[in-house]
């Protein structure tokens, strides 16, 4: 089956960092992925759409200046986090769906990243 | 984007069929029903996927009334490894999808 490979599986970093977190669709191609944060206990927060080729749609009360969204290729999503500070604390989670697959194919997660901001 | 409403929480034994309905009153012609299965600390997985009547895989069965307004999520004999939160998700191809809060199964020994 599709897979989603995300990369690192954590990170710890100090306060005014930046951390990039990879995401990787392996057996297809993913001409869109999704970044998601969950926070403890709580749903999954659908953040930014990645297109690949052009720019990242952000959900409302998202900041694209702090969530740097890059897809530079068909397979290939990366998301930065600027200037991480101790509230961007979170579980980032990537998803995509094949692009070449049926029109609603389901989308594949990846097994997300684990930020701690010291 | 169809809005879903599912239990917060439920409570099963072992080797018992637990059934999770998920209501979707605003689905539109061209959405799908997707249910996912989250662990702690892991992205979601697909469980199944279906538009109308009833869908089985090795895992669940999906039942679709005709009116498309709610589904079912079908687990038959659950174990404690299927402790986890489910989540019920409508949309269609190229759509962002808008998670609900899940419903959080605890299986009991």
């Amino acid at each position: 089956g599709a897979v989603v490979s995300q990369h690192p599986s954590w990170v710890i970093c100090k306060s005014g960092t930046s951390v990039k977190i990879e995401c990787r669709s392996l057996d297809f191609q993913a001409t869109t992925m999704f970044w998601y944060r969950q926070f403890p206990k709580q749903s999954l927060m659908l953040m930014a759409t990645s297109n690949e080729g052009s720019k990242a749609t952000y959900e409302q009360g998202v900041e694209k200046d702090k969530f740097l969204i890059n897809h530079a290729s068909l397979t290939l999503s990366t998301l930065t986090v600027t200037s991480a500070h101790p509230e961007d604390s979170s579980f980032y989670i990537c998803s995509a769906r094949d692009g070449l697959g049926q029109v609603n194919s389901p989308l594949h997660f990846g097994n997300g990243t684990r930020l701690t901001v010291t | 984007l169809a809005k879903t409403t599912q239990p917060i929480s439920m409570d099963s034994y072992e080797g018992q069929e637990v059934n999770i309905t998920c209501s979707h009153n605003n689905i539109a012609t061209n959405d799908y029903i997707t249910w996912y299965q989250q662990f702690p600390s892991q992205g979601p997985r697909f469980i199944i996927q279906g538009y109308k009547t009833k869908v089985t895989n090795e895992v669940a069965s999906l039942f679709i009334p005709a009116d498309r307004k709610s589904s079912t999520l079908s687990l038959p004999r659950v174990s404690l490894s299927d402790t986890a939160v489910y989540y019920c998700l409508v949309g269609a191809g190229g759509q962002n999808f808008v998670f609900g809060p899940g419903t959080r199964l605890s299986v009991l020994p």
